[in-house]
C-alpha cells in the first residue's frame, strides 16, 4: 500500500514564526502536491512538484514556499506564519500527473 | 481561473435509494475526472475516475461524463448509511494538477 506520511498531525504556532510541514511518500512517486482545506472553500492547491528540485505554483501560493531535495520528500514552508494560514494541510502523491492522488492524514495548523 | 462547481448540499436520501451527485467544470481542455470520498476527519480517497464520454460502472457506483456539457456525475445505487460523507469532484488539465470542487455532503438515513 502507498503510504504518505505527514510529520505532524497538529501544530500550534505563533504569528511570524517559520513553519515547516514535512511529507514523505514510500512508493517512488514522481508527483507530489500540497493542498489546504478550509470549510466552505474546499481543497485548494498550493504547490506541486513533478520531479526533484522542480516546483510549480498552484492556485494559492502566496505566503508559502516548497522544497523537494529528494524524490520521496516534499516540504511546505510558511516563512512567516499568519492567522489566515490556520488550516488543514494535505500532502498527496501520484505516480502519474493525472493519476490517483494518495493523501496523507493531514496536518492541522493553528496560528495564534 | 479553472473552476469546478458542486452543490454543497447536504443531499439527504433514504437507505436503499439512488444518490445523484453532480459537478460542472469550466475548462474545456480538461482531460480526466475523478470522484473522491471524504469521511469526517479523514483524508480523501479515490472512488472512481473517468476519461471518456459515457458511463463507467464499478459496483454500486456509476460515473457519467458529458464533455460537451462539461458535466460529470456520480450515481450511488442502493445507498447505505456508510456512504454518508463528502464527495469531491476533481478535474485534471494537462500541465497542472487536480483541481477540486468544494464537495457535496451526502447523508443517508436508515
Amino acid at each position: 500500500d502507498v503510504k504518505v506520511t505527514q510529520s505532524s498531525r497538529y501544530l500550534v504556532k505563533r504569528t511570524g514564526e517559520k513553519v515547516f510541514l514535512e511529507c514523505v511518500q514510500d512508493m517512488d512517486h514522481e508527483n507530489m502536491f500540497w493542498y489546504r482545506q478550509d470549510p466552505g472553500l474546499g481543497l485548494r492547491l498550493i504547490y506541486f512538484s513533478y520531479d526533484v528540485k522542480m516546483k510549480e505554483k498552484g492556485d494559492i501560493p502566496e505566503g508559502y514556499s516548497v522544497s523537494r531535495e529528494k524524490k520521496e520528500r516534499f516540504s511546505l514552508i510558511l516563512e512567516s506564519a499568519s492567522t489566515n494560514q490556520t488550516s488543514m494541510y494535505l500532502c498527496a502523491s501520484s505516480f502519474l500527473g493525472d493519476g490517483e492522488l494518495f493523501f496523507g492524514e493531514g496536518s492541522r495548523l493553528t496560528v495564534l | 481561473q479553472k473552476e469546478v462547481e458542486q452543490n454543497s448540499g447536504p443531499l439527504s436520501v433514504p437507505e436503499g435509494a439512488i444518490a445523484s451527485l453532480n459537478c460542472t467544470y469550466s475548462d474545456r481542455g480538461s482531460q480526466s475526472f475523478f470522484w473522491y470520498r471524504q469521511y469526517s476527519g479523514k483524508s480523501p480517497e479515490l472512488i472512481m475516475f473517468i476519461y471518456s464520454n459515457g458511463d463507467k460502472e464499478d459496483g454500486r457506483f456509476t460515473a457519467q461524463l458529458n464533455k460537451a456539457s462539461q458535466y460529470v456525475s456520480l450515481l450511488i445505487r442502493d445507498s447505505q448509511p456508510s456512504d454518508s460523507a463528502t464527495y469531491l469532484c476533481a478535474v485534471y488539465q494537462a500541465g497542472t494538477a487536480l483541481i477540486f470542487g468544494k464537495g457535496t455532503t451526502l447523508s443517508v438515513s436508515s
